[in-house]
């Protein structure tokens, strides 16, 4: 079973520029989750799903916008990076989002904003 | 405002000793606590967790100890294997209230590193 999917890996990008970082969950999961994981401030949320077709805002969504058109996908769009959002991003998704339910992280994409 | 914070941000311990890594928390709401091991390069992996319901949990070489008195949180690994390096974070969560997310609140890190 293949989990969760990030894709790509890792990604240096020039400031202005847009990007989106994929994720992808094969486990039917209802909740998925976006975090920045920066050195010293652990990890934060930037936005979240309770289910397909809606969306949320965490602790930093500032520069970050999502989507969910599906239960298996949760893509995370930067339309105009910035040197701060210099990260490495995980994304997560556990069965509900009522806190019964263990969320589980991706590999992780590491951007570097130039 | 309320956070999840650590005692210890480095660990050494010797291969086979028994390890204990500490947490503090804040928030009285608190009702949900997990414990994740981040490897070198890799995302956060589930390890434990307890609700506040309970004062220890236990699983697989690891046990979790909750003291709701004094908002302290450990995660205690027996018979430490060098493949216990890494990264280990305590998160925790008040009840999910219906809205909005369930929110986990990470602590910043304790790094454990097993000596041969």
């Amino acid at each position: 079973t293949a989990g969760i999917t990030q894709a790509p890996t890792s990604q240096i990008l020039a400031a202005g520029r847009s990007m989106t970082l994929r994720c992808t969950q094969d486990m039917r999961h209802n909740a998925m989750y976006w975090y920045r994981q920066d050195l010293g401030l652990g990890l934060r949320l930037i936005h979240y799903s309770n289910t397909a077709g809606t969306t949320g805002k965490g602790e930093v969504p500032d520069g970050y916008s999502v989507s969910r058109a599906n239960t298996d996908d949760f893509p995370l769009t930067l339309a105009s990076a910035v040197p701060s959002q210099t990260s490495v991003y995980f994304c997560a998704s556990s069965a509900d989002p009522d806190g019964t339910d263990t969320q589980y992280f991706g590999p992780g994409t590491r951007l570097t904003v130039l | 405002g309320e956070s999840v914070g650590l005692h210890l941000p480095t660990l050494s311990v010797q291969e086979g000793d028994n390890s204990i890594i500490n947490c503090a928390y804040s928030n009285s709401a608190s009702d949900y606590f997990i414990w994740y091991k981040q490897e070198s390069g890799k995302g956060p992996q589930f390890i434990i967790d307890i609700r506040s319901n309970m004062d220890k949990r236990q699983g697989q070489r690891v046990t979790v100890l909750l003291n709701k008195t004094v908002k302290h949180l450990s995660l205690q690994i027996a018979a430490t294997q060098p493949g216990d390096s890494a990264v280990y974070f305590c998160a925790e969560s008040p009840s999910y209230s219906g809205a909005g997310s369930y929110q986990l609140t990470f602590g910043k890190g304790t790094k454990l590193s097993v000596i041969p």
